[in-house]
């Protein structure tokens, strides 16, 4: 069974920084490009960035680009999301989803608050 | 990358259909066969319904179907069921970025 479980949420004061991880189980992690997807409380979903299966290939939205990194770790079948200079705006729940966002992992929660 | 544009609601009755439409550019929705639909009831995290703009992936019922034309795609549920009620949202791949995706703005779905 493929499963995605995601950590590292909380809550974090703006301007600072946060590391999300996505243990990833259940397929060949590096067969398949990996996403973050972000809701915020109450919204609908929001691509947030996404990797290839090698990292060749990466994108962010423009929401985020400049602020966050995604990188992956093959040998260790874990996907990560580097935030850096957090805003209010950027709480939300953050899913990990596999290559064309199927299955999604259950979410960690930013809180981005003073 | 704005968002795909989506009705706010629909509605319908037991054992009706209903259509939800999902519009687009010609960078998205328009360029690409790579639109999905996915539910999400509340609490949950999203599920997989439509991928490649018409495809069911295994388990899904085929009361869902999908399909385009131009810049706007659509998903139909026939046979409307009370477990139906939840949240859908489209997505396309874009060429706005490297890789990247853009969502629908949501449509909640209310069976009566």
């Amino acid at each position: 069974e493929v499963q995605l479980v995601e950590s590292g949420g909380g809550l974090v004061q703006p301007g600072r920084s946060l590391r999300l991880s996505c243990a990833a189980s259940g397929f060949t992690f590096d067969d398949y490009a990996m996403h973050w997807v972000r809701q915020a409380p109450g919204k609908g979903l929001e691509w947030v960035s996404g990797i290839s299966w090698n990292s060749g290939s990466i994108g962010y939205a423009d929401s985020v680009k400049g602020r966050f990194t995604i990188s992956r770790d093959n040998a260790k079948n874990s996907l990560y999301l580097q935030m850096n200079s957090l805003r209010a705006e950027d709480t939300a729940l953050y899913y990990c989803a596999k290559d064309m966002f199927d299955p999604w992992g259950q979410g960690t929660l930013v809180t981005v608050s003073s | 990358q704005s968002a795909l544009t989506q009705p706010a609601s629909v509605s319908g009755s037991p054992g009706q259909s209903i259509t939800i439409s999902c519009t687009g550019t010609s960078s998205d929705v328009g360029g690409y066969n790579y639109v999905s639909w996915y539910q999400q009831h509340p609490g949950k995290a999203p599920k997989l319904m439509i991928y490649d703009v018409s495809n069911r992936p295994s388990g899904v019922s085929n009361r869902f179907s999908g399909s385009k034309s131009g810049n706007t795609a659509s998903l139909t549920i026939s046979g409307l069921q009370a477990e139906d009620e939840a949240d859908y949202y489209c997505s396309s791949y874009t060429s706005s970025s490297t890789l990247a995706y853009v969502f629908g703005t949501g449509t909640k779905v209310t069976v009566l």
